[in-house]
């Protein structure tokens, strides 16, 4: 069981648009601890999509934003094309536990 | 560019000591929180650990049988995880954080598989 939490599901047509929430707690999300999003392909590692709650690194599109809001963390896909299809993860420092903690990926189909 | 590479057996008796070593090129492991983090297969991603600078973070479910060292000569760091079971099965990856160890994994390695198994 994660302490942060995603729906393990979720889809969309090609060129919808598909938010993926993490809910937190009062010692992760709910602090000022920034919230990271990763997106993994099949038989790959994790790669960064969002840093520090909102920013894209160098290559991704602005197809893929975020925002933290109290104990909740949002990635926003507009836009979508099937080769968005993998899964999303989530990831904030806990304060409690003094770890990274991962929401528990959730699976995009296209 | 930084570049992680992961290296160890790949098959661990259960009861045995995992080990791995995580070789670092293009940064220095002086320079910034070096991790662990594992996935079991078709399950989601573990925070194991972190390191930088003699300080060390362990997840707290791990804590007890978990180690982690740098070795600055070699610009690696390494992994021991104790008295492993079938539930230590995963794809075990080392990966690069920020200098403040917030979960900001830019740089990570490809990943290697280690089974537990008799």
């Amino acid at each position: 069981q994660s302490v942060v939490t995603q729906a393990s599901s979720a889809s969309g047509n090609p060129g919808q648009t598909v938010t993926i929430s993490c809910l937190g707690t009062s010692s992760n999300i709910g602090t000022t601890n920034f919230v990271y999003w990763y997106q993994q392909f099949p038989g790959a590692a994790p790669k960064l999509l969002l840093y520090r709650n909102s920013l894209r690194p160098s290559g991704v599109p602005d197809r893929f934003s975020g925002s933290k809001s109290g104990t909740s963390a949002s990635l926003v896909i507009s836009g979508l094309r099937s080769d968005d299809e993998a899964d999303y993860y989530c990831a904030v420092w806990d304060d409690r536990l003094n770890a990274v903690v991962f929401g528990g990926g959730t699976r995009l189909t296209v | 560019q930084v570049q992680l590479q992961e290296s160890g057996p790949g098959l661990v008796k259960p009861s045995e000591t995992l080990s791995l070593t995580c070789s670092v090129s293009g940064s220095s492991i002086t320079a910034s929180y070096f991790t662990w983090i594992r996935q079991p297969a078709g399950k989601g991603l573990e925070w194991i650990g972190r390191i930088f600078d003699g300080n060390i973070d362990y997840n707290p479910s791990l804590q007890s049988r978990v180690t982690m060292s740098l070795d600055t000569t070699e610009n690696r760091f390494s992994l021991r995880l104790m008295s492993v079971t079938a539930a230590d099965t995963a794809v075990y990856y080392c990966a690069r954080d920020s200098p403040l160890g917030e979960g900001n994994f830019q740089h990570w390695g490809p990943g290697t598989l280690v089974t537990v198994s008799s």
